[in-house]
């Protein structure tokens, strides 16, 4: 099974349009971070927020918001009035730094990508 | 401040060759590792490091080789490259989780291989 869902494979919208992107975690800690990255055409990888799972605050960061909800295992990301520019693949990604192994690194979803149109 | 540096940008090889890899970062990381990229798959780990020394696999090893003689390097080695390990390369690195556990992953930006 998946630890991170993100079942939009690809969203498009047109400019100006809100769109939210979905990500569904799964695991047994109770101490877990959540991450969202984005991936422009240009092809790096930038992150843009961290949450604790003791942290359900939702966040706003300009045109960004972020939804965390633990009851349904979700950490959703939307864009407000979508712009051009926000055209980029967005992964979703999990660490459980108590869990052992390979602890130390993210489990990521498969991507959601996102068109923005003109 | 340079952060994770990787090369080549760009590396096509033929099936059977060998070549590696190269990741540094001058973030003084213990953690360090490497993904791959791939249409539809996401970003999937290919090997990690927690310390100078100290390699371990991840979701998809095989066919690749790690070594962690600093702290700085973490170079990723194709002994015989296969068509299948065409893809994009990332290595990163992060503080130790147990130290700064919502510490994010830094990325490199990424190496395009193709194997003919």
């Amino acid at each position: 099974a998946q630890k991170v869902t993100q079942a939009q494979t690809e969203i498009s919208v047109v400019e100006k349009e809100d769109v939210t992107l979905d990500c569904v975690y799964e695991t047994r800690d109770t101490t877990y971070y959540l991450f969202w990255y984005k991936q422009p055409p240009s092809g790096e990888l930038v992150f843009l927020i961290r949450r604790n799972s003791f942290d359900e605050q939702n966040e706003i960061s300009g045109r960004y918001s972020w939804n965390f909800q633990k009851s349904t295992s979700s950490f959703n990301f939307t864009i407000t009035a979508s712009q051009v520019v926000d055209s980029a693949v967005y992964f979703c990604a999990l660490s459980e730094p108590y869990s052992g192994g390979g602890a130390d690194g993210l489990t990521f979803g498969k991507g959601t990508h996102l068109i923005i149109q003109p | 401040n340079a952060g994770v540096t990787q090369t080549p940008k760009f590396q096509v090889l033929k099936t059977g060759q060998s070549m590696t890899l190269q990741c540094a970062q001058d973030m003084n990381h213990e953690y360090m590792s490497w993904y791959r990229q791939d249409p539809g798959m996401g970003l999937r780990l290919i090997h990690y490091s927690v310390g100078a020394g100290i390699t371990d696999q991840g979701e998809v090893p095989n066919g690749y080789n790690v070594s962690r003689s600093t702290t700085e390097d973490f170079p990723l080695r194709l002994l015989s490259a296969a068509p299948s390990q065409t893809s994009v390369y990332f290595c990163a690195s992060r503080l130790p989780s147990r130290g700064a556990p919502n510490s994010p992953l830094h990325f490199g930006n990424g190496t395009r291989l193709t194997v003919t």
